[in-house]
This record gives structure tokens, C-alpha cells and sequence, in this order.
């Protein structure tokens, strides 16, 4: 089955610096990599998604990258602020059947200001 | 919209009870989720239900059962609680279900004893 490994596990970094979280999965079958952003006591929340015929997507601040060759995807995100402080999740389809995400394991991100 | 809600919030249960978690949307989304999410542990899938009529198990689905109420309406029972059942569960929609964003409820925080 699909296998989705997610570094690092904690990310401190300074108000303005960048921030890279990698991801790895398993099946190369899997066409659809979504990032999610969890605030404290609320559900997951989408922030930006890829899909397996592009390398790059953007969105202002946030970007994401994918490499299927190597079966990795990242998320950036480029002058952080402090509400960027969060959980962050990967996640990636078992299989071709994108009803199945796997996620994960997330990231916490804490910007200092 | 509300987008998806649920209840109750918070439950503390007996070893042994059983309960069951509602959710709901009014996004007239076609497909829907329970996810469990531990500590350190993402989220993973329980069940999902692709469209109204229709469930389907996810990664961990042993000690659950489902049941779609209608097409806003998707339920999530435990029959006879254990303390490993002791998680935040979140119920999903999204109106695509292969590469479509899921939209999150607040949780629930269920406490096993």
C-alpha cells in the first residue's frame, strides 16, 4: 500500500525566512499530492494542491514542487509571518483511487517573530 | 454555509459503550470521510463514502461502523468502545471524490476510559 513519510517533524524558523517541508511516498500510481494547514483545535484545511502532470504550482507566498522520478513533493513557503505557525500535512492517494488519502505524519511550524 | 459540522464536540465514554458521531454538510458535496487522528500519527481513513448508497473502508476500519444517512448525513458508530478508540475524529466532504479537495470539520475528542 501507499507509504507517505513527511520531514521534518518540527521547523522553527525566523518571521521572513523560507520553510521547506519534503515528502516522500510509495506508490507510483499516486497522481494527486494535496498540502493541508492545521491551526490549533480546527480541522485541516487545504492551502494548495499538485497534480502529477506539472513539476511546479504557486500560490502568492506558497509553492509547491514535485519530482515523480523520485516520488518526492515539497511545500515552500516563502516570507513566513507568524499565522503561518501550524501543522502541516502531506498526503497522497492510495493508488490511482483518490478517495484513499494517506497522509503524513505533519510538520509543526513555528514562526518567530 | 456552515460546511461540514459535528457532534458532539467532546465525549468521554466507559470501555464497553457505544456512541455514535454525526456529521453533516451542506455543501451538497457527493463524497464523505471519518478520519481518526493521533498524536504524531496524521490523519488516516476509517471509512468514506464515495456517493449517497454507497461505503467503503479506509486503513482502519476494525471496531467501526458507517452509515450514510443521506446525501448530507454521514454517521460513525463504535459498537463497543476500547481505550485505543480514544482519538480526535474528523469527518470530511469534497464534491469530487478522485483529486478533489476534502473540506474539514472541527473534530471531535473522543476519550476512552
Amino acid at each position: 500500500g501507499e507509504n507517505v513519510e513527511q520531514h521534518p517533524s518540527t521547523l522553527s524558523v525566523q518571521e521572513g525566512d523560507s520553510a521547506v517541508i519534503k515528502c516522500t511516498y510509495s506508490d507510483s500510481a499516486s497522481n494527486y499530492f494535496p498540502w493541508y494547514k492545521q491551526e490549533l483545535g480546527k480541522g485541516p484545511q487545504l492551502i494548495i494542491d499538485i497534480r502529477s502532470n506539472v513539476g511546479e504550482k504557486k500560490d502568492q507566498r506558497i509553492a509547491v514542487t514535485l519530482n515523480k522520478t523520485a516520488k518526492h513533493f515539497s511545500l515552500h513557503i516563502t516570507e513566513t509571518q507568524p499565522e503561518d505557525s501550524a501543522v502541516y500535512f502531506c498526503a497522497a492517494p492510495l493508488g490511482d483511487s483518490s478517495y484513499k488519502l494517506i497522509f503524513g505524519s505533519g510538520t509543526r511550524l513555528l514562526v518567530r517573530p | 454555509n456552515a460546511g461540514v459540522t459535528q457532534t458532539p464536540k467532546f465525549q468521554v465514554l466507559k470501555t464497553g459503550q457505544s456512541m455514535t458521531l454525526q456529521c453533516a454538510q451542506d455543501m451538497n458535496h457527493n463524497s464523505m470521510y471519518w478520519y481518526r487522528q493521533d498524536p504524531g500519527m496524521g490523519l488516516r481513513l476509517i471509512y468514506y463514502s464515495a456517493s449517497e448508497g454507497t461505503t467503503d473502508k479506509g486503513e482502519v476500519p476494525n471496531g467501526y461502523n458507517v452509515s450514510r444517512l443521506n446525501k448530507r448525513e454521514f454517521s460513525l458508530r463504535l459498537e463497543s468502545a476500547a481505550p485505543s478508540q480514544t482519538s480526535v475524529y474528523f469527518c470530511a466532504s469534497s464534491t469530487q471524490g478522485r483529486g478533489g479537495e476534502q473540506y474539514f470539520g472541527p473534530g471531535t475528542r473522543l476519550t476512552v476510559t
